[in-house]
């Protein structure tokens, strides 16, 4: 069975940092591209950021552009969002979600974590 | 980026109504068009995925048509598990993988 458990989220202050983790399990992590996507309180889906299966491609949104780093670790099936310079908007419930195949791109998510509620402020 | 709209942005029906969703791209996306639907404090499920595939397991109630630009998700027969939010997804070629702003079905 596959399952996605996210962690580290908590309360931040702005201008501060956080790193979300995703642990995989139930599938080859290395064989399929993963992504973060989140959700503000009330608010729709935004897609985040993603990462190929070898992690030797990644894309971001332009919203997080430049403050927020995509890696993974395939020997602890891991998915990480390091997330840095955090704003008020960045608050959020953040999810881990898996692709159809290792390269990024022309995809569906079928499996999602539970997510983890990320609060920036003072 | 590719802009995703979707409408109504929320809609009233009863149970055993029949419900479309309208999805349109702001380019051809061809037929990489996602469909899920997502309750109050849970994760979003895939319902729809390549703009006309039903995802295992999900009722045949569900269907999903279009392409290039203009996709619809009907429910033919509303039950009441149904009611939820339901967002498009483009996943043309690399991201970003732009959603819609979601549908919010409610109970008349």
């Amino acid at each position: 069975e596959v399952q996605l458990l996210e962690s580290g989220g908590g309360l931040v202050q702005p201008g501060g940092s956080l790193r979300l983790s995703c642990a995989a399990s139930g599938f080859t992590f290395s064989s399929y591209a993963m992504n973060w996507v989140r959700q503000a309180p009330g608010e729709g889906l935004e897609w985040v950021s993603a990462i190929s299966g070898r992690g030797d491609s990644t894309y971001y949104a332009d919203s997080v552009k430049g403050r927020f780093t995509i890696s993974r670790d395939n020997s602890k099936n891991t998915l990480y969002l390091q997330m840095n310079s955090l704003r008020a908007e960045d608050t959020a419930v953040y999810y881990c979600a898996k692709e159809v195949d290792a390269e990024v791109g022309a995809t569906s998510f079928k499996y999602w974590g539970q997510g983890t509620l990320v609060t920036v402020s003072s | 980026d590719i802009q995703m709209t979707q409408s109504p942005s929320s809609l009233s029906a009863s149970v055993g109504d029949r419900v479309t969703i309208i999805c349109r791209a702001s380019q051809s996306i061809s037929s990489y068009l996602n469909w899920y639907q997502q309750k109050p404090g849970k994760a979003p499920k895939l319902l729809i995925y390549a703009a006309s595939s039903l995802q295992s397991g999900v009722p045949s109630r569900f269907s999903g048509s279009g392409s290039g630009t203009d996709f619809t998700l009907t429910i033919s027969s509303l039950q009441p598990e149904d009611f939820a939010t339901y967002y498009c997804q483009q996943s043309y070629r690399t991201p970003p993988y732009t959603f819609g702003q979601g549908t919010k079905l409610e109970i008349k």
